[in-house]
């Protein structure tokens, strides 16, 4: 079974700085990727998603990850955060045994806090 | 509309008691996905829809808990006589195809006093 690790509980920026949120996974082949964000009293929202191809995957929001497959790693990206980024963050592993990425598995988040 | 749609937003009942929450996907999408986000173990997949059917409902914690779906639209999932480990926040998502799910809608925030 497919599991994922989100190191970092809580991390805090400044505004304008460059973001770095790490997720680590482990999975016996490549599995399907997935970021979301959650703000306060949200839903889910899909920030970007790794099926294959380009190991950089561009999303919305000016957000990018990374698969590493040597590091088993998929980490979030931004270069410049605005205070409106303030929220929590899962990252989510899908397995691909069954040709859909419907049963996710998701770290336990980290929550990001901008300081103006 | 325009998003997923669940209903009811919050819900307060009694031990025992049976539960019904809805969930209106996206129109067109053909896939439905229902989660559960609980403090003490996040998120969690429950069930998943190809249309009407149900081809993996590996994550139903038990038989108290049961889903459908019909039209190929709307969903609502039960939990009969529940519990207050069924506290959690329930959440539907949709999408086309199998490409995970793709779009949250806002939950059902259950309480079970």
């Amino acid at each position: 079974a497919q599991s994922v690790t989100q190191p970092d509980i809580h991390i805090t920026v400044s505004e304008g700085a460059s973001l770095e949120l790490r997720c680590n996974y482990s999975y016996g082949a490549t599995p399907y990727l997935f970021w979301y964000v959650q703000s306060p009293g949200q839903g889910l929202q899909l920030l970007l998603k790794y099926f294959s191809g380009d190991t950089l995957v561009q999303g919305i929001k000016g957000f990018e990850a990374e698969f590493k497959r040597s590091q088993s790693s998929f980490n979030l990206r931004k270069p410049s955060v605005h205070w409106s980024d303030a929220a929590e963050y899962f990252c989510a592993v899908g397995a691909r045994g069954t040709g859909t990425a419907s049963k996710l598995t998701f770290g336990t988040g980290t929550r990001l806090q901008v300081t103006l | 509309g325009a998003g997923v749609s669940q209903s009811p937003s919050n819900k307060v009942t009694e031990k025992g008691k049976d539960v019904e929450l809805r969930c209106d996907p996206i129109s067109g999408h053909t896939a439905l996905y229902w989660y559960r986000q609980s403090l003490g173990q996040g998120l969690e997949f429950l069930i998943y829809f190809q249309g009407n059917s149900a081809p993996d409902k590996s994550g139903l914690p038990s038989d108290r808990f049961s889903a459908e779906r019909t039209g190929g639209s709307v969903s609502t999932l039960t939990i009969q006589r529940t519990q207050q480990e069924d506290s959690a926040v329930y959440l539907c998502a949709s999408s086309l195809g199998q490409g995970g799910p793709i779009y949250f809608g806002e939950g059902s925030w259950l309480t079970v006093v």
